[in-house]
């Protein structure tokens, strides 16, 4: 079973340039979590999809950052502009469906922004 | 103030002894508690999950305790290996309310196994 892909591995950006983020999720999960790992810290949910709708984006920082799931498959992170503050590896998650199934997480992207 | 504290932050042991690494929840009711290793530079795997009603889980070299009654968890690891060298996170989640997941992560404890 392949697992969940994302995309690219590392990126470096200076602040004020916009960056995007790509993850492929296991295939038949419908939910779908962007995550934010700032270095020595837990991960912090940014956004949650089911299928291709919007569960909780409560702690997106929605003035920047920005996430879509169309297809309900593979979705996208975007930050436009990206400040100091966002440098941390970004980690995509899915899950069967919901809380109580396994949730299979991404390698994730560590982003660096200068 | 974090609903999940993990203890102790850093720990640093010699190849082949034993560790006890620690996670108290405030998160309350809770459906399930989870840990995870994440190697440096990777995403987190999944080690073990309790429901609340479990009190032990055991995955190879690695033991999850929960008592449910004080909300403390602990992850023990038997005959350290190099390779045991990660963060090991705790994760709790409450129980599903519609699709919406609220998991809540502590903030790891970081594990140095040495020669």
């Amino acid at each position: 079973e392949a697992g969940v892909a994302q995309s690219p591995r590392y990126k470096i950006i200076e602040k004020r340039q916009s960056v995007a983020f790509w993850c492929n999720p296991i295939s038949g999960h419908a939910t779908l979590y962007w995550y934010q790992q700032i270095l020595g810290q837990g991960p912090k949910l940014l956004i949650q999809f089911q299928n291709n709708g919007v569960v909780d984006d409560s702690q997106l920082p929605k003035d920047r950052f920005s996430a879509e799931r169309l297809k309900g498959v593979d979705s996208t992170l975007k930050i436009q502009p990206a400040k100091l503050e966002d440098s941390a590896v970004y980690l995509c998650a899915s899950t069967i469906q919901g809380a109580n199934t396994e949730a299979f997480f991404g390698q994730g992207t560590r982003l660096t922004v200068v | 103030k974090n609903q999940v504290e993990q203890s102790p932050q850093s720990l640093i042991i010699l190849e082949g002894k034993n560790c006890t690494l620690q996670c108290n929840y405030t998160v309350s009711p809770f459906s399930n508690l989870r840990w995870y290793k994440q190697d440096t530079g990777r995403g987190p795997v999944s080690l073990t999950i309790m429901t609340f009603s479990e009190n032990t889980k055991s995955n190879g070299r690695y033991t999850a305790t929960l008592d449910a009654d004080t909300k403390q968890s602990s992850l023990h690891i038997t005959a350290s290996q190099l390779s045991d060298s990660a963060s090991y996170i705790c994760v709790v989640s409450p129980p599903r309310t519609g699709t919406a997941s609220k998991l809540t992560f502590g903030t790891g404890t970081r594990l140095q196994v040495t020669l």
